[in-house]
């Protein structure tokens, strides 16, 4: 079964800084890969999507991710961080045969001035 | 097009009360899949519904159960509530199976007391 780890429970950053939220994966095979974010009270919205191809995947907002298979790793990032990012983000992994999403347990990103 | 709608928004139930969430997915779309999130467990996964038919059960007790409607409406109930059911219940939708991205509603926000 697949497996997600995302190590920092809470990142703080300035703003204009650049951000990077880590997310390690365990799949046996080629897995499909998410970041979603989620504001306080609401429902997840998806950021970006790696199913094939190129490892390095832009999205919405700025965020771009790099699928690396060797270290099972599928790294969130943007070069500058707005307050408005200020959310939670979980990164999650589906496999072939219809199998569920499965998310990690989320890094909560505070922006400071 | 219309998104993933969830009502209740908002519920408050008592212990040994029953309940039922539903969800309606975006048009065209036949996963329904149900998650709940709670701080301390993040994001877990309950079961998903394809075309009337429980395709992946989570590891939950029986007392939460599902079903999905020929118009792919999902609903979810749980009997017997227990204060731990407290959480917000997430639905998602998706056009068919594990590469295509989820949608989610904004969730119904469930308090037992």
């Amino acid at each position: 079964a697949q497996s997600v780890t995302q190590p920092d429970i809470h990142i703080t950053v300035s703003e204009g800084a650049s951000l990077e939220l880590r997310c390690n994966y365990s799949y046996g095979a080629t897995p499909y890969l998410f970041w979603y974010v989620q504001s306080p009270g609401q429902g997840l919205q998806l950021l970006l999507k790696y199913f094939s191809g190129d490892t390095l995947v832009q999205g919405i907002k700025g965020f771009e991710a790099e699928f690396k298979r060797s270290q099972s790793s599928f790294n969130l990032r943007k070069p500058s961080v707005h307050w408005s990012d200020a959310a939670e983000y979980f990164c999650a992994v589906g496999g072939s045969g219809n199998t569920p999403l499965v998310f990690g347990k989320g890094t909560r990103l505070s922006v400071i001035a | 097009k219309a998104g993933v709608t969830q009502t209740p928004r908002y519920l408050i139930k008592t212990r040994g009360q029953q309940v039922t969430l539903s969800c309606s997915p975006i048009s065209g779309h036949r996963s329904v899949s149900w998650y709940q999130q709670t701080p301390g467990q993040g994001l877990q996964f309950l079961f998903e519904y394809f075309s009337e038919t429980q395709r992946n059960k989570g590891n939950f007790p029986g007392r939460f159960s599902g079903r999905q409607f020929s118009n792919s409406r999902s609903e979810m109930n749980v009997s017997t509530l227990e204060l731990g059911d407290s959480a917000l219940y997430l639905c998602a939708s998706r056009l068919q199976g594990a590469n295509t991205e989820a949608f989610f509603g904004q969730g119904t926000r469930l308090t037992v007391v």
